[in-house]
């Protein structure tokens, strides 16, 4: 069981904005920032958002993160065909001592 | 361009020790601004972060809970390289093993890429 809480699934058809939530706790997400992470499959997770809302270069405007408290969002506006894929949130936990992720959340562009 | 290559076993017998390297280029392990990590990912545990190591002014080696006492990370400045050590493996250990690059926005920004690793007799 993940530290971070997302939901297993999320979905939305094209054009359409989906968000997808993280739950954490005071010791990692309401203290420290999330980053979010995108895994095609069969490749290593590329970093999507990081500092809670800022975004790479190279990483489109649709993509764009918040936070409140101990939860964090990332939201995908415009959805596309190939934004169909896993995400996870991830955050530094200060009780553990270490990084902690998501579950993962699977998105379907129906 | 920093790049990170990893390399490892596929299959490992219970009880037995699980051994990677991750090679560096385009960067130093003994960088003051970077963090050298192992991560694994498995259908079952999901993303799992097992440790780091780090050089500021000294060498740190930090560890998760879920594997301390049984992980030992290590690093190699003749070959520009860091280790995972992982002993007494359980089918538990089947996953998929990454090295990561922790970098200045406190993000794991580099990625080598994955082994799956097998736990079985």
């Amino acid at each position: 069981q993940s530290v971070l809480t997302q939901p297993p699934s999320a979905s939305g058809t094209p054009g359409q904005r989906v968000t997808i939530s993280c739950s954490g706790s005071s010791s990692n997400i309401g203290r420290n920032t999330v980053n979010w992470y995108q895994q095609l499959p069969g490749t290593a997770p590329k970093l999507l958002i990081y500092n809670n809302n800022q975004r790479p270069s190279g990483v489109p405007d649709r993509f764009s993160g918040s936070k409140s408290g101990t939860s964090a969002s990332l939201a995908i506006s415009g959805l596309q065909s190939e934004d169909e894929t896993d995400y996870y949130c991830a955050a530094w936990d200060d009780s553990l001592t270490g990084w902690v992720f998501g579950g993962g959340t699977k998105l379907t562009v129906l | 361009q920093v790049q990170l290559q990893q390399s490892g076993p596929g299959l490992v017998k219970p009880s037995q020790t699980l051994l990677f390297t991750c090679v560096i280029s385009g960067d130093s392990v003994s960088s003051k601004s970077a963090a050298w990590n192992w991560i694994r990912q498995s259908p079952s545990r999901g993303l799992e972060w097992l440790g780091r190591t780090y050089y500021r002014s000294k060498w740190y080696y930090e560890y998760a809970v879920s594997v301390k006492g049984r992980i030992t990370i290590n690093s190699d400045t003749s070959k520009n390289q860091f280790s995972l050590q992982l002993n007494s493996v359980t089918p538990e250990d089947t996953a998929v093993y990454y090295c990561a690059s922790l970098g200045g926005r406190d993000v794991f920004d580099v990625w080598g890429q994955g082994t799956m690793v097998t736990v079985s007799s």
